[in-house]
């Protein structure tokens, strides 16, 4: 029930393309997802962030689209660029508890020029 | 510099030696966390402070593993008797819990990269 699946486990994408990354949870009680982007050698950085009570949350090209339904949630990149590439990683957090991450495992993207 | 700051970056030891990973947190924040990141997977929660009182533990955190937070400021990971399993990325994160019990994001350091030998 703790666990967050994410898919796909890679992705290549042409500039200009739309990137998108899939994510699904078990535990209804998670309340804030945010997206991590992470470059080689680097920790992972925040990119965005959404709470359930939204369905859509859009940052410059990055949008967050949320089912809480189905309890799904996606990354949508538009206009991908080459600089997109990286790994992203989704995760869920019980913000009223511990503020423990638990991510999924991961998406490479790589954007071809 | 006001991120999450963490030494070394890159740590090389022989299996069984002892290792110790310092994580300085951004200063306002009063919850600092440890995760390990193993290639191409997620970083896995490992444990958890709030000021100096650590809070939760993973089972992944062994009896070798000892992480402290003396005064709510600085953390400290050591490894004990390392094992060529143990090699991975540290990773040290930190937030704030703010005063209704929420948590403000999440912002992780560079990480320390562990390679057993």
């Amino acid at each position: 029930q703790q666990q967050v699946k994410q898919s796909p486990q890679s992705l290549i994408v042409q500039k200009g393309g739309i990137s998108i990354i899939n994510c699904a949870y078990e535990n209804t009680a998670f309340d804030y997802f945010p997206w991590y982007q992470q470059f080689p050698g680097k920790g992972p950085a925040l990119l965005i962030a959404i709470r359930p009570d939204v369905s859509e949350k859009k940052e410059g090209r990055f949008t967050i689209s949320f089912n809480k339904s189905a309890k799904q949630f996606s990354l949508h990149i538009m206009d991908s660029q080459p600089g997109d590439s990286a790994t992203y990683f989704c995760a869920a957090l019980l913000s009223s508890n511990t503020g423990k991450l638990i991510f999924g495992q991961g998406t490479t993207l790589q954007v071809k020029p | 510099d006001t991120g999450v700051s963490q030494n070394p970056r890159h740590k090389i030891t022989k299996r069984g030696q002892n290792v110790t990973f310092r994580c300085d947190p951004i200063s306002e924040h009063n919850r600092l966390y440890w995760y390990r990141q193993t290639l191409g997977q997620g970083p896995e929660f490992l444990t958890y402070f709030q000021n100096e009182a650590q809070l939760e533990k993973s089972r992944l955190l062994s009896d070798r593993f000892s992480a402290e937070r003396p005064k709510g400021s600085f953390s400290t990971l050591e490894i004990q008797r390392t094992e060529q399993g143990d090699s991975a990325m540290y990773l040290c994160a930190s937030s704030r819990l703010r005063d209704r019990g929420l948590n403000t994001e999440a912002f992780f350091g560079q990480g320390t990269r562990l390679t057993v030998v």
